[in-house]
C-alpha cells in the first residue's frame, strides 16, 4: 500500500498563475516531507522541504505548507513559469532516514 | 503498481570490502535506472545513469571505480561500491523508467554503513 500519494498525474496551469501539487501520507511517523522536480532524462533534483514540526517553508517562489492532522502537504508555485514544467515527486522520511517517494505529478505550464 | 525493489534494504561492512546492492523493476522493464546518494541535509544527488547493455554515465565528482555499475538486463541493474570507507555510508536510492510508459519508479533505499 501506498504511504505517499500523489492522486493528480498530472495539472496544467497558466503561466502566471499559480500551481498548487497536492500530496498525501499515510504514517504518522514521517519526520519529514520533500519536494522534487524532476526534468525529461534527467534525475530529479532537491527543490524544497519542510519539517513535520512546521506548518509552512518558504523558497522565493515555492512554498510548502503540511497538515498534519490531515496528513496532507501542498507545494505552491507562484507565478508559474515555463521552466517549472516538469514532473514533481513528493517524498516523505522516516525516522531511520529512509525515504519514501509518490508516484509524481507532471506539470504543464501553459502560454 | 509498477515496483522497484532494491536488495539488500541495509547492509553493514567492514572498511576496505566491497559491497553490492541491487535493483529489480519487478513488472516492467526498464532500459534507464538511475542511481543517488542521499546526503544529510536530504537531498539526493545523482550519480549515474545506467542503460541496459552499455555503460554507464557517471555524474561528474562520482568515481567510476569505487561505484561500479552494472546493468546486465531490462530489470536489473547493480551498484557495487568497491573498497568501501565509513565516508561511503549513506543511503543509496535507484530508480527505473518504464519502457512502455515513461513513468519514473523509486526504490525504497538501500542503507549502507562501513565499520
Amino acid at each position: 500500500d501506498q504511504q505517499v500519494k500523489q492522486n493528480s498525474p498530472s495539472l496544467s496551469v497558466q503561466e502566471g498563475r499559480i500551481s498548487i501539487l497536492n500530496c498525501d501520507y499515510t504514517n504518522s511517523m514521517f519526520d519529514y516531507f520533500l519536494w522534487y522536480k524532476k526534468y525529461p532524462a534527467e534525475g530529479p533534483t532537491f527543490l524544497i522541504s519542510i519539517s513535520s514540526i512546521k506548518d509552512k517553508n518558504e523558497d522565493g517562489r515555492f512554498t510548502v505548507f503540511l497538515n498534519k492532522s490531515a496528513k496532507h502537504l501542498s507545494l505552491h508555485i507562484v507565478p508559474s513559469q515555463p521552466g517549472d514544467s516538469a514532473v514533481y515527486f513528493c517524498a516523505a522520511r522516516e525516522r531511520d532516514d529512509k525515504i519514501i517517494f509518490g508516484k509524481g505529478t507532471r506539470l504543464h505550464i501553459l502560454p | 503498481g509498477a515496483v522497484v525493489s532494491q536488495h539488500p534494504s541495509r547492509v553493514i561492512c567492514k572498511s576496505g570490502t566491497s559491497v553490492k546492492i541491487e535493483c529489480r523493476s519487478l513488472d516492467f522493464q526498464a532500459t534507464t535506472m538511475f542511481w543517488y546518494r542521499q546526503f544529510p541535509k536530504k537531498s539526493l544527488m545523482l550519480m549515474a545513469t545506467s542503460n541496459e547493455g552499455s555503460k554507464a554515465t557517471y555524474e561528474q565528482g562520482v568515481e567510476k571505480d569505487k561505484f561500479l555499475i552494472n546493468h546486465a538486463s531490462l530489470t536489473l541493474s547493480t551498484l557495487t561500491v568497491t573498497s568501501a570507507h565509513p565516508e561511503d555510508s549513506s543511503f543509496y536510492i535507484c530508480s527505473a523508467i518504464g519502457q512502455d510508459t515513461g513513468e519514473l519508479f523509486f526504490g525504497e533505499g538501500s542503507r549502507l554503513t562501513v565499520l
